[in-house]
């Protein structure tokens, strides 16, 4: 079946450093994108979303880049704080009639190294 | 509310009883959405409600589990007989309308079956 996958399951950078982490789709007919943070014992926070008429969104130090010709999706860290270790999660949709819910990937397990 | 409110949030139950999970979402918000994650998983769609109705039961994982939802807004998560294998964290999320994101999530109930 179609899934959301990621490329690694840990991501270690230097604090300071950018981080990326990668994602990879294969549900052609998804249009909307997000990425969510996890930190442990919570709930996933909704970072920043990306529908497929965009190649590229920015937030508050993130960027997401959406490659639809490759089906790739990447989210963007700069200048990686403390604060931002934690698993990030790929979720997709295809709102025009799919599933009614998200699809997530596995998540990246960011750690930042002081 | 501020935000979904998912209670309780630990239940430690023997294997056979049955448990409710209640999701209040955020105030406005008439999609809600259940969710499932296995320990170092993503997360796995159960249900979606539209207002009070779940168009599709589909991903719920066996006919233990059911789900309601009452006046537009709390829902609850029934799980009756539970096994080992329904251990897991079950995540309840809410947007203003399904299309319409992000879904923002609660903490989740952390169900431990013994």
């Amino acid at each position: 079946g179609e899934s959301v996958g990621l490329h690694l399951p840990t991501l270690s950078v230097q604090e300071g450093d950018n981080s990326i982490i990668n994602c990879a789709y294969s549900n052609s007919a998804s249009d909307y994108f997000i990425w969510y943070k996890q930190e442990s014992g919570k709930g996933p926070q909704f970072i920043i979303d990306i529908r497929s008429n965009m190649d590229k969104r920015q937030g508050q130090r993130v960027t997401v880049l959406l490659n639809k010709t490759v089906k790739h999706l990447s989210l963007q860290i700069a200048a990686t704080q403390p604060g931002d270790s934690a698993v990030y999660f790929c979720a997709e949709e295809d709102s025009g009639g799919g599933a009614d819910g998200l699809t997530f990937g596995k998540g990246t397990h960011l750690i930042i190294q002081p | 509310g501020a935000g979904v409110s998912q209670s309780p949030s630990n239940k430690v139950t023997e294997k056979g009883k049955d448990v409710e999970l209640r999701c209040d979402p955020i105030s406005g918000h008439t999609a809600l959405y259940w969710y499932r994650q296995s320990l170092g998983q993503g997360l796995e769609f159960l249900i979606y409600f539209q207002g009070n109705s779940a168009p599709d039961k589909s991903g719920l994982p066996s006919d233990r589990f059911s789900a309601e939802r009452t006046g537009g807004s709390v829902s609850t998560l029934t799980i009756q007989r539970t096994q080992q294998e329904d251990s897991a964290v079950y995540l309840c999320a809410s947007s203003f309308r399904r299309g319409v994101q992000p879904q923002h999530f609660g903490d989740g109930t952390r169900l431990s079956i013994l």
